[in-house]
């Protein structure tokens, strides 16, 4: 069973300050999907990176996908109110028709 | 272009009773999906189907949950007898591509809320 642990699971701080979220896996990823997700509303895709090493920018938010395929991570400098939100990791083994979600982790930015 | 589409947005109903959820997906898209998403935790594939034909149930608890996806369009998920553990949100995606690559996006609907009483 692949799984996706994220960390930390909550995350409160306050706006203008800087912050890592973490997906780790022991298994390898063909790709790796990103999501945000607010309340009453479905995952909405922010990116996805398929190649060991890559570095994907959008604006304040800077995702990584590990040189092994096997972890992430998304940091957001300078964070915003509106960047409150459930965020999710998402991937799919190599071969596998499954996207596998995180328990994702439950952002706060206090004003 | 329209978004997926999920009806009823939110559902009460007693243990041992049943519930349907319907989706529509974007125009054009191959391949439906429908997630359970408990509170606190990420969404759980339940059940993919790539037009009319179903390529993974391995996480449906057949014995209570059903789906069909008739002409290839529009889905309908069903609960027969509900359980409490059902209360989630069952989300319904829609991609037009088949496998997970890199170009493959879902895209999700605002999701069905159940609670089982």
């Amino acid at each position: 069973t692949q799984l996706l642990e994220q960390s930390p699971q909550f995350l409160s701080i306050q706006e203008g300050e800087n912050l890592t979220v973490y997906c780790n896996s022991s298994s390898v990823f063909s790709s790796l999907q990103w999501y945000r997700q607010e309340p009453g509303e479905g995952p909405v895709l922010l990116v996805t990176v398929v190649t060991g090493g890559e570095v994907k920018k959008l604006k304040r938010l800077t995702f990584q996908f590990g040189d092994a395929r096997k972890d992430s991570s998304l940091h957001i400098t300078a964070a915003q109110p509106g960047d409150t939100g459930l965020y999710l990791c998402a991937g799919a083994a190599s071969g596998a028709q499954k996207l596998v979600f995180g328990q994702g982790t439950r952002l706060t930015i206090n004003p | 272009e329209a978004g997926v589409a999920q009806s009823p947005r939110y559902k009460i109903i007693e243990k041992r009773q049943s519930v349907a959820f319907w989706c529509n997906p974007i125009s054009g898209h191959a391949t439906l999906y429908w997630y359970q998403q408990i509170l606190g935790q990420g969404p759980k594939l339940l059940i993919q189907f790539q037009n009319n034909g179903v390529v993974d149930d391995s996480q449906l608890p057949k014995d209570r949950f059903s789906a069909e996806r008739l002409k290839g369009v529009d889905s309908t998920l069903k609960i027969q007898p509900a359980k409490l553990e059902d209360s989630a949100v069952y989300l319904c995606a829609s991609s037009s591509g088949g496998g997970y690559s890199g170009a493959n996006v879902l895209t999700f609907g605002a999701g069905s809320r159940l609670t089982v009483l």
